[in-house]
């Protein structure tokens, strides 16, 4: 079936340590990526985006990395500091004659060690 | 606040009875999804609206689902008969650009 999925369920960093959640998709067809953020009691936000033309995109403490060739993508956050405790799913969208199907991962919970 | 809304926050029902929440999207937005989420889980999608016209259902959505975009604004999930394995987090989305989604907070449905 359709699945985009992970997986380190959880992961623990240090404070000021890097982050890095990696993701395994399964449809080849897919062609636009993105990174969102759980934080808990609220809806996934968006965080970064990658197109797959691309193998990389970096934000502000954000980087996702792209390899179309074993289907991985991952999210490195740079100086992870308390408020990134969150769950991060990543989600693939497959592009369709009427529109784009969003499927999300389970997700990598990330808690920071302060 | 522009962002999606939703309600209600919570609902807390016994198996048998109907429940309907509602979604507000951000207003430009002509596209809106429902998502169901259980603990641990990602987001599993239910449905979507591209203005008015609803065009897929997941196979997750039984006859006792039903959604609604009139007008294309805000929208309507059902469940009648409601059972205790449709306990979940709902999530509306909506969105304006492909895949950048941008989702409320959720009703958190409780059926006893």
């Amino acid at each position: 079936g359709e699945s985009v999925g992970l997986h380190l369920p959880t992961l623990s960093v240090q404070e000021g340590d890097n982050s890095i959640i990696n993701c395994a998709y399964s449809n080849s067809a897919s062609d636009y990526f993105i990174w969102y953020k759980q934080e808990s009691g609220k809806g996934p936000q968006f965080i970064i985006d990658i197109r797959s033309n691309m193998d990389k995109r970096q934000g502000q403490r954000v980087t996702v990395l792209l390899n179309k060739t074993v289907k991985h993508l991952s999210l490195q956050i740079a100086a992870t500091q308390p408020g990134d405790s969150a769950v991060y799913f990543c989600a693939e969208v497959h592009p369709r004659t009427s529109y784009d199907k969003v499927i999300f991962g389970p997700g990598t919970s990330l808690s920071v060690i302060p | 606040d522009t962002g999606v809304s939703q309600d209600p926050r919570h609902k807390i029902t016994k198996r048998g009875q109907n429940v309907t929440f509602r979604c507000d999207p951000i207003s430009e937005h002509n596209r809106l999804y429902w998502y169901r989420q259980t603990l641990g889980q990602g987001p599993e999608f239910l449905t979507y609206f591209q203005n008015e016209a609803q065009l897929e259902k997941s196979r997750l959505l039984s006859d006792r689902f039903s959604a609604e975009r009139p007008k294309g604004s805000f929208s309507t999930l059902e469940i009648q008969r409601t059972e205790q394995g449709d306990s979940a987090m709902y999530l509306c989305a909506s969105s304006l650009t492909r895949g950048k989604l941008f989702f409320g907070s959720g009703t958190q449905l409780s059926v006893l």
